[in-house]
């Protein structure tokens, strides 16, 4: 298995520019997650999709951010329009769901964002 | 609502000696718990979980963990560490059911530096 891949690994983009990170999690897995991690907050839950359907998405910082999940293999984060504070690690995991007891996220290598 | 602390923030050891990385919880249910690795510029991988049952739980590269629902603490344990353990260490926590609960809960994190 290949694993969650995430597309690009590295973006820098200038600000007022719109980025959009790309997700494919592992086949089978209904859950989707996407995090932020910064040296100031840590990791930090974004939004999380079950079936391809948001589930809770209060960790999305604010209306310039949004998520899609259009089919079960593929989820995109944008950005739009990004600004400097936005700069970041971006990770997407994803997990098998309901059927299995105690299921662990398995996450992506992360896409390093930085805004000028 | 679940929460982690993990109290230090940094830990540095010796080569070949022993190292306790320590995490506790706070919940009003029953929970899972986990701990992840993240290797520098890599995603956060699975290290051990806590599910049930016995609470001397064992995982990869050596590390154990031992569940102490008294003292609602999950700590992280190896008797002898290497270079390559070298790495920030995440513990996490969830609702202990599988149904409306897989957000996870991270703590801040530790970063471990192994010293030859």
């Amino acid at each position: 298995d290949a694993g969650v891949i995430q597309s690009p690994r590295h973006e820098v983009t200038e600000m007022g520019q719109e980025v959009t990170l790309r997700c494919k999690p592992i086949s089978g897995h209904d859950y989707l997650f996407w995090y932020r991690q910064t040296m100031m907050r840590g990791l930090e839950l974004l939004i999380y999709f079950n079936n391809n359907v948001p589930i809770d998405d209060s960790g999305m910082p604010e209306d310039r951010f949004s998520a899609k999940m259009p089919n079960a293999s593929f989820s995109t984060l944008k950005i739009q329009p990004s600004e400097p504070r936005d700069s970041a690690v971006y990770f997407c995991a994803s997990s098998g769901g309901i059927q299995i007891v105690g299921n662990e996220q398995f996450f992506g290598p992360g896409t390093r964002l930085t805004v000028l | 609502a679940q929460s982690v602390t993990q109290l230090d923030s940094q830990v540095p050891v010796f080569e070949e000696a022993p190292v306790e990385l320590r995490c506790n919880y706070s919940s009003s249910v029953s929970v899972y718990l986990f701990w992840y690795v993240q290797y520098p510029n890599q995603g956060l991988q699975l290290l051990l979980k806590y599910l049930s049952g016995s609470t001397l739980v064992k995982g990869i590269n050596g590390f154990e963990a031992e569940f102490n629902k008294s003292q609602t603490s999950f700590h992280l344990r190896k008797p002898s560490v290497h270079i390559s353990d070298t790495a920030e260490y995440f513990c996490a926590v969830r609702g202990g059911s599988n149904f409306g609960n897989e957000k996870l809960t991270f703590g801040t994190g530790t970063r471990l530096t192994i010293i030859p």
